[in-house]
């Protein structure tokens, strides 16, 4: 595609529930980034993909949280047993790989709300 | 101290003006720096990124970087009421190997009034 995709776009949650949250990334970008951005925020790191490799986890809050990229590509963002400050917009974002391509892109987001 | 700093405004200026928006960050081995536009609900949008000391235009936008005092700027002339949104300063804190960390300020909210 020509950008970034990201579903659902909204995802309601009851406590406890387990999620999972799709990026598609811009065809080509090696780079793959997860922002969890809350209201009046911004963005703050989750994970990065290189290819299938996930380089850095650090960003991630607890272990409920889980992403991976198994083929390189599409990346999946698990939480598991939401609790309410889950609560947030999910931003993923790729970027080419290079001097040249270090911009990065955002998908349009998955606002979770954990109820 | 946050990694990135922005004053959160909101910044008021009137249509035609010049908007100055400021962002300073702490890690001086900083490469690469971006400004995203985020109008309220939407996904940030990239406008500008610079990576050296100097001036970079782009249509409306300026973008302003000085390393020494680790301070980038974004300058919007001509200002519009379609300008206003949250403006979100991002640094990349590592050296480009190809990896990036984008670090984001909490972004500054510009208001343009007609």
């Amino acid at each position: 595609g020509a950008g970034v995709s990201q579903s659902p776009r909204y995802k309601v949650a009851k406590r406890g529930q387990d999620v999972a949250l799709r990026c598609d990334p811009i065809s080509g970008h090696v780079s793959l980034f997860w922002y969890q951005q809350a209201l009046g925020q911004g963005p703050e790191f989750l994970t990065y993909f290189q290819n299938e490799a996930q380089l850095d986890k650090s960003g991630l809050p607890s272990d409920r949280f889980f992403a991976e990229r198994p083929e390189g590509s599409v990346s999946t963002l698990k939480i598991q047993r939401t609790q309410q400050e889950d609560s947030a917009v999910y931003l993923c974002a790729s970027s080419g790989q290079g001097v040249g391509n270090t911009e990065a892109f955002f998908g349009q987001g998955t606002r979770l709300t954990v109820v | 101290q946050k990694e990135v700093e922005q004053n959160s405004g909101p910044l008021s200026v009137p249509e035609g003006a010049i908007a100055s928006l400021n962002c300073t960050y702490s890690d001086r081995g900083s490469q690469s720096f971006f400004w995203y536009r985020q109008y309220s609900g939407k996904s940030p949008e990239l406008i500008m990124s610079i990576y050296s000391n100097g001036d970079k235009e782009d249509g409306r936008f300026t973008a302003q970087l000085n390393k020494a005092s680790q301070y980038v700027s974004l300058l919007i002339r001509d200002s519009q009421p379609s300008d206003s949104a949250t403006y979100l300063c991002a640094v990349n804190p590592f050296m480009n190997t190809g990896f990036q960390k984008l670090v984001f300020g909490t972004g500054t909210r510009l208001l343009v009034s007609p």
